[in-house]
């Protein structure tokens, strides 16, 4: 299966901590999203990753890919309390036009 | 702009019973997508659209699931009968197209369907 997996499935923060989220995938890839996803709602795009890129920054977030271990993490720093959420990475397939999403992790960030 | 908009919110139905959701993506998206999301897991592609033609179905159960999008824009998604495993949030997101390259998805906040 394509399908990423995270590690932790969940994770317990207090706020201003930071939080690292590390997703694994099995096959070659052209790129990896990160979403988020609130309870009850729908997943919010994040950041987008290239498979020639090795890391990238929007705002509090940091992502990593390590493509020879097929690997990505999501850092996000100084966390809020506003940063509780599933976290979910998606990979496609070289030459595949849609993504497979991970099982995700929950994060919990105590005020 | 406008996100992606999902009717219903929530939905109750007894087993064997038949249902249906409605999607409206971001205007101009020539990408729509149906994920069924089951608690504590990530979403699963049911049915790709490119504008009014089915890219990718492979996951989806035919015998009782089925989509349509008429005129490339607003998308349902029908349930007949429903079965208790098909409890699940139907999430609808769309995006834009480019050749090679997978887009930032577009996600509404689903339909919760409860089989009874």
């Amino acid at each position: 299966s394509q399908q990423g997996e995270e590690d932790p499935q969940a994770l317990s923060i207090q706020e201003g901590e930071n939080a690292t989220m590390n997703c694994s995938y099995k096959t070659s890839i052209n790129n990896l999203q990160w979403y988020r996803q609130n309870s009850g709602r729908g997943l919010v795009h994040l950041i987008l990753i290239r498979s020639n890129e090795r890391e990238k920054h929007s705002g509090r977030l940091r992502v990593t890919l390590d493509t020879s271990k097929k690997s990505s993490s999501l850092l996000i720093t100084a966390s809020r309390a506003a940063d509780t959420a599933s976290y979910f990475c998606a990979t496609d397939r070289a030459g595949a036009n849609n993504l497979f999403f991970g099982t995700g992790t929950r994060l919990t960030v105590i005020p | 702009e406008a996100g992606v908009a999902q009717s219903p919110r929530y939905k109750i139905i007894e087993k064997r019973q038949s249902v249906a959701f409605w999607c409206n993506p971001i205007s101009g998206h020539a990408t729509l997508y149906w994920y069924q999301q089951i608690l504590g897991q990530g979403p699963k592609l049911l049915i790709q659209f490119q504008n009014n033609g089915v890219v990718d179905d492979s996951q989806l159960p035919k015998d009782r699931f089925s989509a349509e999008r008429l005129k490339g824009v607003d998308s349902t998604l029908k349930i007949q009968p429903a079965k208790l495993e098909d409890s699940a949030v139907y999430l609808c997101a769309s995006s834009t197209f480019l050749t090679g390259e997978n887009q930032p998805q577009h996600f509404g906040d689903g339909t919760r369907l409860s089989i009874l």
